[in-house]
């Protein structure tokens, strides 16, 4: 049993170009959760989503970002017009529930780099 | 607000001396608690949780965490620390979000082991 999957694992853009980054869950998982993480910093909640549903998008930038959990392939995070600010660690996170005692698993993450 | 503190940015310790890293948590009815580990350019990997029960949970790489619930506090300790246990150790809380529930990190506290 694989688990999750992102990929590119680094993506460099210039200044105005998109970036997609991509998520494949843990088999049987149906949840999807992503987190933004600064250089230094913590991790910060974006979006939470369940197959073809946004669940919880309290954390995602107003303009430039949107996500997907289309029901065949994997969940995507797209950055429109990115800016040097977008650079950061982006990391996928599945569950196979939303119930509160279940834990998540982590990709291991998309670095994206913006020149 | 339902949400973890994690009060030291850094804890330095010798190696086969014991450790603990603290966490503190603020959450309305019974908590959900998580600890995560991050090593270099890598993803978060599971360590534990606290769902119900006893107050020591035990958890992988030998690390345990103690529940206090009048103290609310959820600090991971092991008994004797490895170089290779230095990394960067995040405390989770699940949060109800209405329909649903996410994990909400701590800023993380990374622990340097030396010889």
């Amino acid at each position: 049993n694989a688990g999750v999957m992102q990929n590119p694992r680094h993506l460099v853009r210039r200044r105005g170009q998109e970036a997609r980054l991509r998520c494949s869950p843990m088999k049987g998982h149906s949840h999807v959760y992503w987190y933004r993480q600064l250089p230094e910093e913590g991790l910060k909640f974006m979006v939470y989503l369940q197959k073809e549903n946004i669940i919880d998008e309290s954390g995602m930038p107003k303009e430039r970002f949107s996500a997907e959990f289309p029901k065949e392939g994997p969940s995507i995070l797209r950055i429109q017009q990115v800016v040097r600010g977008d650079s950061a660690a982006y990391f996928c996170a599945s569950s196979p529930g939303a119930a509160l005692n279940t834990e998540a698993f982590f990709g291991q993450g998309t670095r994206l780099t913006v020149v | 607000a339902q949400s973890v503190a994690q009060p030291e940015d850094q804890v330095n310790v010798a190696e086969g001396n014991p450790l603990t890293v603290k966490c503190t948590y603020s959450v309305s009815g019974n908590p959900y608690l998580f600890w995560y580990v991050q090593y270099p350019n890598r993803g978060l990997q599971f360590l534990l949780k606290y769902i119900t029960g006893d107050n020591l949970v035990k958890g992988s790489y030998g690390f345990e965490a103690e529940f206090n619930k009048s103290q609310t506090s959820f600090h991971l300790k092991k008994p004797s620390a490895l170089v290779s246990d230095s990394a960067l150790y995040f405390c989770a809380v699940r949060k109800n979000t209405g329909t649903a529930s996410k994990l909400t990190f701590g800023t993380g506290t990374r622990l340097q082991v030396t010889l």
